[in-house]
């Protein structure tokens, strides 16, 4: 079976950094996404691994290793509007398929 | 970029009723359309997958004769929620993604979310 971990709660506080850490056991990997998902709202996308290593797009980057069925998402001066939940997603290879984690409920404080 | 709406955005119905929920692609074919449904708190658990023009493929534990999938056009996809029961009661969302041959990145396999319907069954 697809299997995708993630922690269920974090807090930090503004201008911190925090790292959101998924570990996946699924078949046919094809690339591992993030989203933001602010309560009762869709989903917005944030970033996409496919290759191992760090891909950086402004405040946050996304870290993967293949080998090790891991990822973590890197959040860097934390901002109030970052409180929401982080999910992370993997791709199945020959599939359309999404296979979410449990999602990681992000709290800021001033 | 490509948007992707859902209407309506909220729904109240009596136990019993059937629920008609739309997810239209605004900008962009999409081939394939997704269902999901998130409870409170909790992440998003993919329903079905629907390509357009032929029956959705259900995920295991989803009653398709309950959750019926309409997928008539490139741009649009229906779920009914027949028969709805308070249980019923979720936040349904849908995502659309456009096939290989003319997505920007092919390998990307990216879905674009619609902003979701809140069912709320009395």
């Amino acid at each position: 079976g697809q299997n995708i971990d993630q922690p269920t709660e974090m807090t930090a506080t503004e201008g911190a950094i925090v790292q959101i850490n998924c570990t996946y056991q699924t078949s046919g990997f094809n690339g591992l996404f993030w989203y933001q998902q602010h309560a009762g709202e869709a989903p917005t996308f944030l970033s996409y691994n496919v290759l191992d290593g760090l891909e950086e797009k402004g405040r946050f980057s996304s870290f993967l290793s293949r080998s090790k069925g891991y990822s973590y998402l890197l959040l860097k001066e934390l901002q109030m509007k970052d409180s929401a939940s982080y999910l992370c997603a993997v791709s199945l290879y020959n599939t359309d398929k999404l296979i979410f984690g449990t999602g990681t409920r992000l709290q800021v404080f001033p | 970029g490509a948007v992707v709406s859902q209407h309506p955005s909220w729904v109240i119905c009596k136990s019993g009723t059937s629920v008609k929920i739309e997810c239209r692609s605004l900008d962009f074919q999409a081939t394939t359309m997704f269902w999901y449904r998130q409870f409170p708190k909790q992440s998003l658990m993919l329903m079905a997958t629907s390509n357009e023009g032929s029956k959705a493929t259900y995920e295991q534990g989803v009653e398709k004769d309950k959750f019926l999938i309409n997928h008539a056009s490139l741009t649009l996809s229906t779920l009914t929620v027949t028969s709805a029961h308070p249980e019923d009661s979720s936040f349904y969302i849908c995502s659309a993604r456009t096939s290989p041959e003319v997505a920007e990145v092919p390998q990307y396999n990216e879905q674009f979310f619609g902003p979701g319907t809140r069912l709320t069954v009395l």
